[in-house]
């Protein structure tokens, strides 16, 4: 079965400064997967996905995600944050890439300080 | 282009009732997906329609079904209701042939007291 643990509850940067988020993977196959973000009482947003085509993938809002089957890792980046970036963030694995059930991580909340 | 719209936004509701929450899918999607999300948890699936059938379904009890419509439009129905059932019902809308990129809706909040 395929799952996805996100390695940090919260994490918090200051503004400008990198952001790493940390996601590990398990698959019994190349999956597919995807980050979302969440603002507070929104719905989820799409930032990126990878689907196998390359793997250091470019989202919006200038995150992207390295895709790394060694490591079974797909951690996500920015090079610098911005306080519009603070929000709940979820790796996200597809149960059987055809479309169907995705299983989310437990999320990891940004905080952005000044 | 109009996303994924969900009603009603907010819901409250007590032990042992019915609630209808409704979904409509994303222009041109004809796959429309369910998720509950508890708070400070990530969305758990529920169930996904394609065809006006249920295609695929998660860990969940007979009291959560669904419906679509030939438009594509979606109903998630819960009987009896629970204390437990408060969350946030997210719809999700995709184009299953050709992609598998779920788009979501902003979400139902439902309060059982």
């Amino acid at each position: 079965a395929q799952s996805v643990t996100q390695l940090d509850s919260h994490v918090s940067v200051s503004e400008g400064t990198p952001v790493l988020l940390r996601c590990n993977y398990s698959s019994s196959y190349s999956p597919s997967l995807f980050w979302y973000v969440q603002h507070p009482n929104k719905g989820l947003q799409l930032l990126l996905k990878y689907t196998s085509a390359a793997t250091l993938v470019k989202g919006i809002n200038g995150f992207e995600a390295e895709f790394k089957k060694s490591e079974t890792s797909f951690h996500l980046t920015k090079p610098s944050a911005h306080m519009s970036d603070a929000a709940e963030y979820f790796c996200v694995v597809s149960d059987d890439n055809q479309g169907g059930k995705l299983i989310f991580g437990q999320g990891t909340e940004l905080s952005v300080k000044p | 282009d109009a996303g994924v719209t969900q009603s009603p936004t907010h819901l409250i509701k007590t032990r042992g009732q019915q609630v209808t929450l409704r979904c409509s899918p994303k222009s041109g999607h004809d796959t429309v997906s369910w998720y509950q999300q508890a708070l400070g948890q990530g969305p758990q699936f529920i169930f996904q329609y394609y065809e006006e059938e249920e295609r695929q379904r998660g860990n969940f009890p007979d009291r959560f079904s669904g419906h679509q419509f030939p438009n594509y439009s979606s109903e998630l129905n819960v009987n009896a209701l629970l204390l437990g059932d408060s969350a946030l019902y997210l719809c999700a809308s995709s184009l299953l042939a050709f992609e598998e990129t779920q788009y979501f809706g902003p979400g139902t909040r439902l309060l059982v007291l």
